[in-house]
C-alpha cells in the first residue's frame, strides 16, 4: 500500500513548455484533487474529481487540464508553462463519504524559468 | 464553504499540552471539522476530524463546542516534531453539500514547540 505517489519530485521547465504531473493512489479512493502551494501561503485547489470520468474546476484552474480515466490516476497537465506556475503541487485523495481524511502525496516542486 | 479563523501563530513548551483554537461560526449541520498539519514543506497530514462529539485518537483530541461554532485541537504532550502549520477546515459530509469533497485551506496556525 503505497498511498499517494507523485512524480516527478522536482522539475524545471522553460516558459512555454508543457508537461504532465503524475498522481496515482492505490487505496481505491473515489475523490482526487490537485493543489498548489506558493511560498508562505496555504494550499489552493486547482482541479478535483469525484470519480472516473468526472472532473471539475477548483479555485485556480487556469493553465491546467486534468482527466480521470481510471480510479487510480489523476494527471495534471500544464499546457504552456509560465513563471507564475512556479509552485509546489500536491495531489490528494480520499473516500467520498467525507468521513475520513485526505491522504496527500509528497509534492512536486516545479520551477518555470 | 464555512470559513474558519485561526490565530496566526502559537508557542508551546515541549512536554506541555498545545491547545489550538479555531472559529467556524458559519458551519452547517452536515459539515465536519477537520484538522491537518504540514511539517516544513511536506504534504499535509490528516490529524483528526469530528462532527459534534469530542474525538480522540493516537495523535490528538478534538473538542467541539455544543453550538459547533468553535473547536480546539489538543496535542497532549507536544514534542519538537510537532512544530508545524496546523489547518482547521470544514467539509461537507455528503454529496448534497456545496463544499462536498473540497478542502479549503486558510493560513493556518504556525505552532512552534520549544525546548
Amino acid at each position: 500500500n503505497a498511498g499517494v505517489t507523485q512524480t516527478p519530485k522536482f522539475q524545471v521547465l522553460k516558459t512555454g513548455q508543457s508537461m504532465t504531473l503524475q498522481c496515482a493512489q492505490d487505496m481505491n479512493h473515489e475523490y482526487m484533487s490537485w493543489y498548489r502551494q506558493d511560498p508562505g501561503m496555504g494550499l489552493r485547489l486547482i482541479h478535483y474529481s469525484v470519480g472516473a470520468g468526472i472532473t471539475d474546476q477548483g479555485e485556480v484552474p487556469n493553465g491546467y487540464n486534468v482527466s480521470r480515466s481510471t480510479t487510480e490516476d489523476f494527471p495534471l497537465r500544464l499546457l504552456s508553462a509560465a513563471p507564475s506556475q512556479t509552485s509546489v503541487y500536491f495531489c490528494a485523495s480520499s473516500y467520498t463519504t467525507g468521513k475520513r481524511g485526505y491522504t496527500f502525496g509528497s509534492g512536486t516542486r516545479l520551477t518555470v524559468v | 464553504d464555512a470559513k474558519t479563523t485561526q490565530p496566526p501563530s502559537m508557542d508551546c513548551a515541549e512536554g506541555r499540552a498545545a491547545n489550538l483554537p479555531c472559529n467556524h461560526s458559519t458551519i452547517s449541520g452536515n459539515e465536519y471539522v477537520y484538522w491537518y498539519r504540514q511539517i516544513h514543506s511536506q504534504g499535509p497530514q490528516y490529524i483528526i476530524h469530528g462532527l459534534k462529539n469530542n474525538e480522540t485518537n493516537e495523535m490528538a483530541s478534538l473538542i467541539i463546542t455544543e453550538d459547533r461554532k468553535s473547536s480546539t485541537l489538543i496535542l497532549p504532550h507536544a514534542t519538537l516534531r510537532d512544530t508545524a502549520v496546523y489547518y482547521c477546515i470544514v467539509r461537507a459530509s455528503n454529496a448534497g453539500g456545496t463544499s462536498y469533497g473540497k478542502l479549503t485551506f486558510g493560513q493556518g496556525t504556525i505552532l512552534t514547540v520549544h525546548p
